[in-house]
């Protein structure tokens, strides 16, 4: 099936430790994307890319990494930088118009 | 840059009532503007979009929206819920030659019978 692949659904890291969010489509998009998400401030983006070696920051990128050496893939790193880690991240891919969601990752900070 | 404002955070609606979810954008450009569902602890899904046309958009599972440039607005309507419509619901916005694509706050719609 076509879509976007979010590893894993629940991740739990401890205070200090960088972590990374897996993100894979099969949609042959050029762009993607990564949105954190908290509850009562909707989606807030923290990186994008339209091509393959080349992303932009979002609205919240501070303490947060990412790569983009396949089309396929859009990894984002979590580092100790970020103070509030603790969170519901969402990739999504856009080939044209539309935008389409992975499932998910909820990293929560132990 | 674009931005979205969701008026309402939340919205209580019982269940074969109407529903308006009011979203209001920003922009220097001519954008496109789309309505995204969320159900819990699930992505999003696309409900309907505005590129370019006819002002009303229709989309799945009965909803519509009015695009109205001069109020920069994009409000989402359903004539009647159901209780499966219980979700959060997010406005965004593209600008139309732009790959940045912002979203709300959203709102949260719970039907009740």
């Amino acid at each position: 099936d076509g879509g976007i692949t979010q590893s894993p659904k629940y991740l739990f890291r401890k205070e200090g430790q960088n972590v990374t969010l897996s993100c894979e489509q099969n949609l042959n998009h050029d762009a993607m994307y990564w949105y954190r998400q908290d509850p009562g401030q909707g989606l807030r983006l923290i990186y994008y890319s339209q091509i393959v070696n080349d992303f932009q920051k979002g609205d919240i990128a501070e303490g947060y990494s990412v790569s983009r050496e396949k089309k396929e893939s859009f990894p984002l790193t979590v580092t100790s930088a970020q103070k509030n880690p603790t969170a519901f991240y969402l990739c999504a891919s856009r080939g044209g118009v539309n935008a389409f969601f992975g499932q998910g990752t909820r990293l929560t900070v132990v | 840059a674009q931005s979205v404002t969701q008026l309402d955070s939340q919205v209580p609606v019982f269940e074969e009532a109407p529903v308006e979810l009011r979203c209001n954008y920003s922009s220097s450009v001519s954008v496109y503007l789309f309505w995204y569902v969320q159900y819990p602890n699930q992505g999003l899904q696309l409900l309907l979009k505005y590129l370019s046309g006819s002002t009303l958009v229709k989309g799945i599972n009965g909803f519509e929206a009015e695009f109205n440039k001069s109020q920069t607005s994009f409000h989402l309507r359903k004539p009647s819920v159901h209780i499966s419509d219980t979700a959060e619901y997010f406005c965004a916005v593209s600008g139309s030659n732009d790959y940045k694509l912002s979203f709300g706050a959203g709102t949260t719609v719970t039907v009740r019978a």
